[in-house]
């Protein structure tokens, strides 16, 4: 059910910056991308969304194409407790469809 | 203070037996959610009540019933267990149906025997 594609997964180095790119090539006008992420045995954590402009918070910058059939989250400083699961979301009405996600491991 | 909360953490059952997972969310969300990720860890979600309605119900079995005594709480009663009902239920609310950002709880892990 996911409208989006992630590399299964990624390594980084520790204080480096995390480039995590998704796909949505079939993303509609008014949809949003979402980007939550799951450590280890815990629930998955909001990051960051975006429907058109880059954004950027305390966590995060997203840069959207400007054709938004892609995107690229990035983590400026990747500290060791960054390693989880990332997923690129397209939300389809009312429901978050997670995907694979990447697996991203940051190393020191 | 635990923004969503969820009761038990682990549950270990036997086939055919009946079991309740206990949601509370002290947000002040509207909308509450269940997710169910499975061993090849898939989430899925399966259940979306707003202000105690039923708005989501995706293809899960009528052996899952969920009930929303109130806004705070979102609960998961699951009738005559089976062994492909083992994984971690996750909990979720948002201030409402529309709202970027949903709060998980911590899982709880369902393992059938």
């Amino acid at each position: 059910d996911a409208k989006t594609t992630q590399p299964p997964s990624m390594d980084c180095a520790e204080g480096r910056a995390a480039n995590l790119p998704c796909n949505h090539s079939t993303i509609s006008g008014n949809e949003y991308v979402y980007w939550y992420r799951q450590i280890h045995s815990q629930g998955p954590q909001y990051i960051i969304h975006g429907l058109k402009n880059n954004e950027t918070n305390e966590m995060a910058s997203l840069i959207i194409t400007e054709d938004r059939k892609s995107s690229t989250l990035i983590l400026p400083h990747a500290t060791l407790r960054d390693t989880a699961v990332y997923y690129c979301i397209v939300r389809d009405d009312y429901k978050l469809s997670f995907g694979a996600g990447t697996t991203v491991t940051v190393r020191a | 203070d635990t923004a969503v909360s969820q009761t038990p953490k682990y549950l270990v059952t036997q086939m055919g037996n009946d079991k309740s997972i206990k949601c509370e969310q002290n947000l002040g969300h509207d909308t509450m959610y269940w997710y169910k990720q499975d061993s090849k860890k898939f989430l899925k979600i399966m259940f979306s009540y707003n202000n105690k309605e039923l708005i989501i119900n995706e293809t899960v079995p009528n052996r899952f019933s969920p009930k929303s005594p109130d806004k705070a709480h979102l609960n998961l009663h699951i009738n005559s267990l089976e062994l492909g009902d083992s994984a971690v239920y996750f909990c979720a609310s948002s201030l409402g149906l529309v709202s970027y950002e949903q709060y998980f709880g911590p899982g709880t892990r369902l393992t059938v025997t």
